[in-house]
């Protein structure tokens, strides 16, 4: 069964630091690994897919890497915004099931 | 575009009520359909999917079932609620299989259950 942990669970950072956030996986027989972001109270918004012969994906601040044999991904975001504050959550895919971290809630201060 | 859409957005209900939550996708054709939940302080659990109409499968034994009735509406149902059903209930849309999987989420539905 696969697990998947995401540490730390919660993150406290000044306006306009670098955000790093860490996705551990138990099994690195993945099919893909997706990021998402949760605000309070709604649902999943997807960031970031990487299959699971890829390295890593970009969309605009956000990078995310992926390295199956160690079983890691890290989400890096770059110069963070008051904006950016929310949970975010890491799920690791088979051919058909996502299995999800508990999240990191990232608050940044103006 | 594709869109996703759940009913009702907050749900009250009592103990050993009948309960019946809907989502729907637009904009895609056969489609992946899942119901994950989410209890307070804890992740996503999923709990069941579906590759097709009248496909389910189930991932958790419970108190709930579901249903596809047609290929872009999914149904979670439960005949006499219990307290643990409590929790915020999300329904998830991805590409057939063999697709690349990327899974999008409907806004989730608050049940609270007294």
């Amino acid at each position: 069964k696969q697990e998947v942990t995401q540490i730390p669970a919660a993150l406290s950072v000044p306006e306009g630091e670098n955000l790093v956030l860490n996705c551990s996986f138990t099994d690195s027989a993945i099919y893909n690994l997706q990021w998402f972001r949760q605000d309070p109270g709604k649902g999943l918004t997807s960031l970031l897919l990487i299959q699971s012969s890829q390295r890593e994906q970009t969309s605009g601040r956000l990078n995310a890497s992926l390295d199956k044999s160690s079983g890691r991904s890290t989400l890096y975001i770059a110069a963070s915004q008051p904006g950016d504050s929310a949970t975010y959550l890491c799920a690791v895919g088979d051919d058909y099931k996502l299995s999800f971290g508990a999240g990191t809630t990232v608050t940044v201060r103006a | 575009s594709q869109t996703i859409h759940q009913w009702p957005a907050t749900l009250v209900q009592p103990v050993g009520s009948p309960l019946s939550l809907e989502c729907t996708v637009e904009g895609t054709s056969n489609p992946n359909l899942y119901w994950y939940r989410q209890a307070a302080g804890r992740g996503l659990q999923l709990l069941f999917y579906s590759v097709g109409i009248g496909q389910i499968s189930s991932e958790v034994p419970q108190n709930l079932s579901a249903s596809r009735p047609q290929d872009r509406q999914f149904i979670l149902s439960s005949k006499k609620l219990l307290l643990s059903d409590s929790g915020f209930y999300l329904c998830a849309w991805s590409g057939p299989s063999g697709s690349n999987n990327e899974q999008f989420f409907g806004p989730g539905t608050r049940l609270t259950v007294l």
